[in-house]
């Protein structure tokens, strides 16, 4: 069983639709990530969080826009998606930051399908 | 440019024998190198860490070997079971945040 839960765990949407991903883990840990993942290619991380501020934005459009209302809970909220979208939504979370703080532990993902 | 690269795509081993599993790098500034498992429909699985101060790390029936002069690391699982079929990935941490993935290998154990 995992400790980051993700949901929905399939979404199909419209072009024009607005959906929110939603991740939520009880470790305690204060670091939290949004990767993608296309078919047969590793996950690209997308942003990192670190104790509710985003650290890192890896140039992602702002079709894409997250947020971290506290420290259980990652949002990944979805508005004019374009089909190349389609993807696995990966969160992960860790105790923070850093190396001493690895690793990451992933959730099972969102499976996201762009119509 | 790919900074973590697994090379092999597929690797087919016989149950009970070592898989040995390889990733290269090219970043000499990763400090901090894991190995993760996914099976279909699931998320990756932390299996085992080695930080590059180390050249060892061993947990259970899992090895991890760093040879920073090559940026080459393996994973070598002995003995092998079925229950190990997976892809398996290569990360490095880059700037104590950013996880860089390695394109996978898909390990199949063969009874």
């Amino acid at each position: 069983d995992t400790e980051v839960t993700q949901t929905p765990k399939h979404l199909v949407m419209g072009m024009t639709n607005k959906k929110s991903l939603k991740c939520e883990q009880h470790m305690g840990h204060r670091a939290m990530y949004w990767y993608k993942q296309k078919a047969k290619k590793p996950p690209e991380l997308m942003f990192v969080y670190s104790y509710e501020k985003l650290s890192i934005n890896e140039s992602v459009p702002s079709r894409f826009s997250p947020e971290c209302p506290n420290s259980s809970l990652l949002n990944l909220h979805l508005h004019a998606l374009q089909p190349e979208d389609s993807a696995l939504y990966l969160c992960a979370s860790s105790r923070e930051t850093g190396f001493g703080a690895q690793p990451q532990h992933f959730g099972d993902g969102t499976r996201l399908s762009i119509l | 440019d790919q900074q973590v690269k697994q090379n092999s795509p597929s690797l087919s081993v016989q149950e009970g024998r070592i898989s040995i599993l390889n990733c290269d790098y090219t970043n000499s500034m990763f400090d901090y190198f894991l190995w993760y498992k996914k099976y279909p429909a699931e998320g990756p699985t932390f299996l085992i860490s080695i930080s590059s101060i180390k050249d060892k790390n061993e947990d259970g029936r899992f090895t991890v070997f760093l040879n920073k002069s090559a940026k080459h690391l393996s994973l070598h699982i002995v003995p092998s079971q079925p229950g190990d079929s997976a892809v398996y990935f290569c990360a490095a941490i880059q700037g104590a945040q950013k996880l860089v993935f390695g394109q996978g290998t898909r390990l199949t154990i063969n009874p």
